[in-house]
């Protein structure tokens, strides 16, 4: 099985900042790669799938990016309601995996 | 409008069986591949298994030979039955829907584009 490794597990930041969240597969993924948004008592959302490409209706301030093993999900000015839990998963071989997750919290 | 509504869910004794369904709308139903992913709560999220149009299945190991995901495509369905339940089952599921073909080559995109809002799966006795 493919492991999906997040980092950080949290990140406390304050609205307007900038916020990185990796991504690392434990074996070569191509661009499979997707990221989800999730905030307490909802479902998921889709945000990117292709490790780059946004999902329809999603805010240009979320962008993606990796290839292979390492990939980055970037929110460019962080706004109140981005705060929550993001998942990647990679999603062309099965089983299929998410990362832990990282949560995003208001410093 | 997309639309995916999960029931089933309950509490149930270590060992015993519940079927989860969830109902379709708002897309053709019969074009798309199915899953159910599943999340423990204050964990992340566990894939649970996966279904193609024509009825092709896979699941990950934890669950493999216990669970089996179903469709209906003529009633816009699709079904979990899971049997020799234990306390490590319990979780919130989802069912969540694929994409329209994604694909480069011979290799395709296995992401979750809608999900329903879950049923609670509570294995306690």
């Amino acid at each position: 099985d493919i492991q999906m490794t997040q980092s950080p597990s949290s990140v406390s930041a304050s609205v307007g900042d900038r916020v990185t969240i990796t991504c690392q597969a434990s074996q070569g993924i191509g661009s499979w790669l997707a990221w989800y948004q999730q905030k307490p008592g909802k479902a998921p959302e889709l945000l990117i799938y292709g490790a780059s490409t946004l999902q329809s209706g999603v805010p240009s301030r979320f962008s993606g990016s990796g290839s292979g093993t390492d990939f980055t999900l970037t929110i460019s000015t962080l706004q109140p309601e981005d705060f929550a839990t993001y998942y990647c998963q990679q999603a062309n071989n099965f089983p299929l995996t998410f990362g832990g997750g990282t949560k995003v919290e208001i410093k | 409008e997309v639309q995916l509504v999960e029931s089933g869910g309950g509490l149930i004794q270590p060992g015993g069986s519940l079927r989860l369904s969830c109902a379709a709308s708002g897309f053709t139903f019969s074009s798309y591949d199915m899953h159910w992913v599943r999340q423990a709560t204050g964990k992340g999220l566990e894939w649970v298994s996966g279904i193609d149009p024509a009825g092709e299945t896979w699941y990950p190991g934890s669950v493999k030979g216990r669970f089996t995901i179903s469709r209906e495509n003529a009633k816009n369905s699709l079904f979990l039955q899971m049997n020799s339940l234990r306390a490590d089952d319990t979780a919130v599921y989802y069912c969540a829907r694929g994409p329209h073909k994604y694909c480069s080559g011979s290799s395709c995109s296995s992401h979750f584009v809608y999900w329903g809002q879950g049923t609670l799966v509570t294995v306690s006795s």
